[in-house]
């Protein structure tokens, strides 16, 4: 059974503070590694993937993974109130189009 | 990516009716899944819509619940049939094989509630 795990939070930063939200898996033949944003009542956007150990940055985001601890994060610089949404991690095996979601963590940031 | 749309967005629905929800992309695309998102909680695969043959359903999802077709590479449909209150939940269309590797792609979800 592939498990994905998230803290459900709620984490709560201060505007401006740096946002880091974690995410564990068990498969670790696992290949590819996403980070979705979910506002309440909406669908899942994709913000990230990354394929490779390290970090990977957009803007004010940072994905990182670490595959011999078998964790992604992700970190949010500058965090604003608009970030405030559930993020999900999600997690497949190479050459899989069907990831494994984790159950998500609520970010909340307060100004 | 692709654009995704899905139909109704939001309905209420009775006890013991099916409704049938629509997906339709703007280009065609190789995999196009359907998931479920009950309250609070995460995503779960109900089954791979393939075009031309029957539906791949996961396990705890049955083809006669939730019935899906798949006539050609740009549009869906997922039925849930004699709802029950548990089935409230948002049904989500999805799309894999475009832009970035495997990654997948999600509608705007299709929010039922049944009463």
């Amino acid at each position: 059974q592939k498990e994905v795990e998230q803290n459900s939070g709620p984490l709560s930063v201060p505007e401006g503070a740096i946002a880091s939200l974690n995410c564990t898996y068990s498969d670790r033949g696992s290949q590819s590694f996403f980070w979705y944003r979910q506002y309440s009542g909406k669908s899942p956007e994709l913000i990230m993937f990354i394929y490779s150990n390290g970090d990977k940055e957009d803007g004010r985001f940072t994905a990182q993974l670490n595959k011999a601890s078998q964790y992604v994060s992700l970190l949010i610089r500058d965090s604003q109130p608009s970030d405030s949404a559930t993020y999900l991690c999600a997690v497949n095996q190479g050459g899989s189009y069907i990831p494994t979601f984790g159950r998500g963590t609520s970010l909340i940031v307060h100004p | 990516s692709a654009v995704i749309s899905q139909k109704p967005s939001r309905d209420i629905c009775q006890r013991g009716t099916s409704l049938t929800i629509q997906c339709q992309v703007d280009s065609q695309v190789t995999m196009m899944f359907w998931y479920r998102q009950q309250p609070g909680q995460s995503l779960t695969l109900i089954a791979t819509a393939n075009q031309g043959s029957e539906a791949t359903y996961e396990s705890g999802f049955v083809i006669d619940k939730f019935p899906i077709s798949r006539p050609n590479l740009t549009f869906s449909t997922l039925t849930v049939s004699n709802m029950s209150p548990e089935d409230s939940s948002i049904y989500l269309c999805s799309v894999g094989g475009t832009g970035n590797g495997n990654t997948i792609y999600f509608g705007e979800g299709s929010w039922l509630t049944v009463v």
